[in-house]
This record gives structure tokens, C-alpha cells and sequence, in this order.
């Protein structure tokens, strides 16, 4: 079955510390994204790769990093900067211009 | 003001009636236009994909474009308990390789029985 995965489904982060949150694709796609989705925010763009080795930042980047080694994957850190991380992040991925994207299930982050 | 406008709801319709999802838009760069429907803790699902003005049927489903009112819909025919969701509106330009999306807020709507 061709999708994307997400995992994992709930995270939890203690103050100060670093979380990775995994997402992987086997549409054979180009392009990934990751957005983070607020009550009554919508979804906002946090990072966005086009091609292995390459990505730009989106909108609040701030506290966040990400690495795009495999074409498949595409992780997210978010980091002890990120003061309020708490939210549904989600990640797509698409073929680019012209196209449209498909997101994957979610992970939910919690803080302790 | 936001680039995208969509009223949150929650909108709640009795099961059979048709239902009219909508939302405005400022940018008139944007030129492709999509809806998704959003189950509560789920990912997104793409639903309807529109790039002129006019309408777009799928089965239960048209997506209306009017880009000199810079206005989109989605209709739902004879609407069902399982199209209780969020219903997301997204548009991107036509600029560059990157297909950065804007979206809506989303507009929650309930089908009672």
C-alpha cells in the first residue's frame, strides 16, 4: 500500500529535552512538508524539502529542524527552543509544482 | 487579515440536507484551489481539486470556483452522519516548484440523524 507514515502517534517531551517525530513516504514523491496544526489556527508550514539534501523554512521554523537524507524520509526535531510545542504535527508530501499534497495520520505532542 | 477566510462553525445539518462549505480569499495570485476533509485526530484527506472557475463534480461532492469574487465552495449532497468533520480549504499560486499551500481554518460540520 502507498502512503505516508507517521510515527509516533502520541509524543511526550519533557522540558528542555529534544524530540524527533519520524515521517516516511512510498509514493515516490519529491516534495515533503511538515505543518502544525492549532485549535482555530489552521495548518501552518514549519519546513518543506523539495529534493534530498535540500529544504527551506516555512512560516515558524523557529525551534524546529529537520534533515531530508533519503528521499523517503523526512524527520523533524523539535527542539528545547520551541517554547510551546504542544500541537497535532503533521507531514506531506506531493511531486511538487502543479500538484497537490497528501498528509499522513498525525503525531500528537504533549508536554509533561 | 488573513489571505484565507473560513468560517468555523460548528455548522450542524440534519442528515439528506445539502450542505455549503465556503471561503474567500485576498491573494489573487492563488490559481489552484483544493478542499480536505479532516476526521477528529486524523491526518487530512484530500477530497476536491480544482484549478479554473466553475464547477467540479465527484459523486455527492462539487466544488464551486469564482475567481473574480475570489470565493470557493463545496457543496455536499445528500449529506450522511459519516461526513461529520473539518472541512479545510487550501489554495496555492502558480509561482516556483514549491507547492506551498494556504490554508483555512477549517469549518466543523455535524450531520445529525
Amino acid at each position: 500500500d502507498g502512503g505516508i507514515t507517521q510515527s509516533p502517534k502520541y509524543l511526550f517531551r519533557k522540558e528542555g529535552q529534544n524530540v524527533t517525530l519520524s515521517c516516511e513516504q512510498n509514493l515516490n514523491h519529491d516534495a515533503m512538508y511538515w505543518y502544525r496544526q492549532d485549535p482555530g489556527q489552521g495548518l501552518r508550514l514549519i519546513y518543506y524539502s523539495q529534493i534530498v539534501n535540500d529544504f527551506q523554512k516555512g512560516d515558524i521554523a523557529e525551534g524546529y529542524s529537520v534533515s531530508r537524507e533519503k528521499k523517503e524520509s523526512f524527520p523533524l526535531t523539535v527542539t528545547s527552543a520551541q517554547k510551546n510545542p504542544t500541537a497535532f504535527y503533521l507531514c506531506a508530501s506531493g511531486t511538487g509544482s502543479r500538484e497537490t499534497q497528501y498528509f499522513g495520520p498525525g503525531t500528537r505532542l504533549l508536554v509533561l | 487579515q488573513k489571505e484565507v477566510e473560513q468560517d468555523p462553525g460548528p455548522l450542524s445539518v440534519p442528515e439528506g440536507a445539502i450542505v455549503s462549505l465556503n471561503c474567500t480569499y485576498s491573494n489573487s495570485a492563488f490559481q489552484y484551489f483544493m478542499w480536505y476533509r479532516q476526521y477528529s485526530r486524523k491526518g487530512p484527506e484530500l477530497l476536491m481539486y480544482t484549478y479554473s472557475s466553475g464547477n467540479k463534480e465527484d459523486g455527492r461532492f462539487t466544488a464551486q470556483v469564482d475567481k473574480s469574487s475570489k470565493y470557493i465552495s463545496l457543496f455536499i449532497r445528500d449529506s450522511q452522519p459519516s461526513d461529520s468533520a473539518t472541512y479545510l480549504c487550501a489554495m496555492r499560486s502558480d509561482t516556483g516548484t514549491a507547492s506551498k499551500l494556504t490554508f483555512g481554518t477549517g469549518t466543523r460540520l455535524q450531520v445529525t440523524l
